[in-house]
């Protein structure tokens, strides 16, 4: 079955360093690839998403992933976090064609910045 | 433009009572899912729609629940019985066919 793991349940960096959140997926062809963020009460919002083409994609809020074909990877960067970036993130990959397109997520990681 | 409208944005009832949760699509968006979200967990599907019918239903977790969009542009998802496991946050989200899902900010269900 398709799954997404995301290893790390709870990150905590301090504001104006660098960001990697990982995630694997584990499905036989290239799905499709996405990164959301929910913040505290909010709902999902998309900061990128990678369907084909430049393995590197660039998101809303300075956020970028790199997907990664011989590593089943897809992680997330940005090279300087602000204090409003604190939040949960999730990683989620789609399959079109048969499962008309549920997403499919990991448990998440939740960032926390210190000033 | 409006975005994916849920409502309740909270809902308390009691086990064994019956509820109804609402999700108003973007307008135009033929695609309509619901997620169900448990604490410390990403959210697991539920349901998807395309039109008024139900193209992939195998996410329900038991004949409690069950969905309809009748008119191909609001959605309601009601769960008979309740239980307290039925306790989470439900999202909907909807999509053109095809493209990124849009989510609502979710109706948060406490079953006592």
């Amino acid at each position: 079955a398709q799954s997404v793991t995301q290893p790390d349940i709870h990150i905590t960096v301090s504001e104006g360093a660098s960001l990697e959140l990982r995630c694997n997926y584990s499905y036989g062809a290239t799905p499709y690839l996405f990164w959301y963020v929910q913040s505290p009460g909010q709902g999902l919002q998309l900061l990128l998403k990678y369907f084909s083409g430049d393995t590197l994609v660039q998101g809303i809020k300075g956020f970028e992933a790199e997907f990664k074909r011989s590593q089943s990877s897809f992680n997330l960067r940005k090279p300087s976090v602000h204090w409003s970036d604190a939040a949960e993130y999730f990683c989620a990959v789609v399959l079109y064609g048969g499962s008309q397109g549920n997403l499919i997520f990991g448990k998440g990681t939740k960032l926390s910045v210190k000033p | 433009g409006a975005g994916v409208s849920q409502t309740p944005s909270n809902k308390v009832t009691e086990k064994g009572k019956y509820v109804e949760l609402r999700c108003d699509p973007i307008s135009g968006h033929t695609a309509l899912y619901w997620y169900r979200q448990s604490l410390g967990q990403g959210p697991e599907f539920l349901i998807y729609f395309q039109g008024t019918g139900a193209a992939d239903d195998s996410g329900l977790p038991n004949d409690r629940f069950f969905a309809v969009r009748p008119e191909g542009s609001v959605s309601t998802l009601k769960i008979q019985r309740t239980e307290r496991g039925d306790s989470a946050v439900y999202l909907c989200a909807s999509s053109s066919l095809g493209e990124t899902q849009y989510f609502g900010p979710g109706t948060r269900l406490l079953v006592l």
